[in-house]
């Protein structure tokens, strides 16, 4: 069973660069694709982006300016790079594993468990 | 944008049965998934491609999804079914949440 864990800085100030890494654990990287989904704190769920091993990447027009996401097969890791952060950004960040390929069909049939990022000076 | 939308909230007793719905633009001809997500732990998916369950859902959960509506249903409802519930679409080649509804069981 795959399993996900996600690790970032925790407290960040504003205008610096966000990295997350999310370690794939009962399965491999190369077999599907991956996602990061945030939750501001009391509110709801948003798509940031997915990725394939391959390197294909699909982001949310709301962050593309702003985010990379990326894969590590050797390590068996995927990765978040957000620019420019902001209050806005202070969330739970999820990875989280497509069922499909990215199609009309999928959904998110496993999470990790979230880790949380706080952007305050 | 293509934007979903859901109650913030409902309530149902014990045993009865609760609807929640999502609403979006011909929502009907997209598929549907539903997540649920208790305090404090990640969300999880228990409705996908509208109508499926994924392995370990209970079959009191279900889903339909037409014309501008994607529903949730659950049957026998029971005080751990307490949660949010978030619905979610593809718009093109982006995914779409609904802002998820708190069901409160009473």
């Amino acid at each position: 069973q795959v399993q996900l864990q996600e690790s970032g800085p925790g407290l960040m100030k504003p205008s610096e660069t966000l990295s997350l890494t999310c370690t794939v654990s009962g399965g491999s990287v190369s077999r599907y694709y991956w996602s990061w989904i945030r939750q501001p704190p009391g509110k709801g769920l948003e798509w940031i982006g997915y990725i394939y091993y391959s390197g294909a990447t699909n982001y949310s027009p709301s962050l593309k300016s702003r985010i990379t996401i990326s894969v590590d097969t050797s390590n068996n890791q995927l990765s978040l790079r957000l620019s420019s952060v902001t209050a806005a950004d202070t969330a739970v960040y999820y990875c989280a594993k497509n069922q499909y390929g990215g199609g009309r069909n999928d959904a998110f049939d496993i999470w990790g468990q979230g880790t949380v990022v706080t952007v305050s000076s | 944008s293509y934007e979903l939308t859901q109650p913030p909230s409902m309530s149902v007793s014990p045993g009865q049965t609760a609807s929640i719905t999502c609403s979006g633009d011909t929502l009907g001809d997209k598929y549907a998934s539903w997540y649920q997500q208790k305090p404090g732990q990640s969300p999880m998916l228990v409705i996908y491609q509208n109508t499926k369950r994924p392995s370990g859902i209970p079959e009191r959960i279900s889903g339909s999804n037409s014309g501008n509506t994607a529903t949730l249903t659950i049957s026998g409802t029971q005080a751990m079914d307490e949660a949010d519930y978030y619905c979610q679409a593809w718009d093109s080649t982006f995914v779409v949440f609904g802002g998820g509804t708190k069901l409160t069981v009473l």
